[in-house]
């Protein structure tokens, strides 16, 4: 049984540049969550999907958007790269009313 | 922002001894989870507590809620090295935004 995974494990991007981070669901999940997790603090929630929709967003631009899937696989999306972009994006899916979240190991953003 | 704070940041203690992290937060709860991270990883779900519960144990770990006080614990009993990781208390759940602390770094000397 497949876990979270997650696609690139490693990016490199300069300023101003867009980037699209993927995140598939561990089978039978259908909810799927995106953080940011910057060096030395803990991960701060960016958005959560469900039914192909934007359920619940946190403190952040629009510069982040997000989409998922009929088969609740999800992309993240950065507009407009800035330096302080750079972080440990993780993904994390569930199902239905279950809070217990299975997080994926990250994908590694680095802006320069 | 984080409604989660860990007490203490960082902990260092001898493998075999007990560990206990503290975590407090702001506003009501619906349930507050701790989750582990190996060096800059994904996290590992530990435990789910909800707001109507005192006190729950999985194997080795031991984790309060008191809401009355906006704060939990956790204890790790009989340590080892496999426990060095980052410790994260997280509030909310699938309706609510689910917000993490900055996390308790433990590390096991041998």
């Amino acid at each position: 049984d497949a876990g979270v995974t997650q696609s690139p494990t490693h990016l490199i991007k300069t300023r101003g540049q867009q980037v699209t981070l993927r995140c598939s669901p561990k089978s039978g999940h259908d909810t799927v969550s995106w953080y940011q997790q910057a060096l030395g603090q803990g991960p701060q929630f960016i958005f959560q999907y469900y039914e192909e929709e934007e359920r619940q967003r946190g403190n952040f631009p629009d510069r982040f958007s997000g989409h998922q899937f009929p088969n609740y696989s999800s992309e993240l999306n950065v507009n407009a790269l800035l330096l302080g972009d750079s972080a440990l994006y993780l993904c994390a899916s569930t199902y239905s009313l279950v809070y217990e979240q299975y997080f994926g190991p990250g994908t590694r953003l680095t802006v320069t | 922002s984080q409604q989660g704070e860990e007490d203490p940041q960082a902990l260092s203690i001898q493998e075999g001894e007990n560990a206990t992290m503290n975590c407090s937060y702001k506003t009501s709860i619906n349930n507050l989870q701790w989750y582990r991270q190996n060096s800059g990883r994904g996290l590992v779900h530990l435990i789910l507590i909800r707001s109507n519960e005192r006190e729950k144990h999985s194997g080795r770990l031991r984790v309060t809620l008191d809401t009355s006080k906006k704060s939990s614990s956790l204890l790790i009993t009989a340590s080892r090295a496999a426990d060095t990781a980052s410790y994260f208390c997280a509030t909310g759940g699938r309706d609510d935004k689910i917000i993490f602390g900055k996390g308790t770094r433990l590390h096991i000397l041998p």
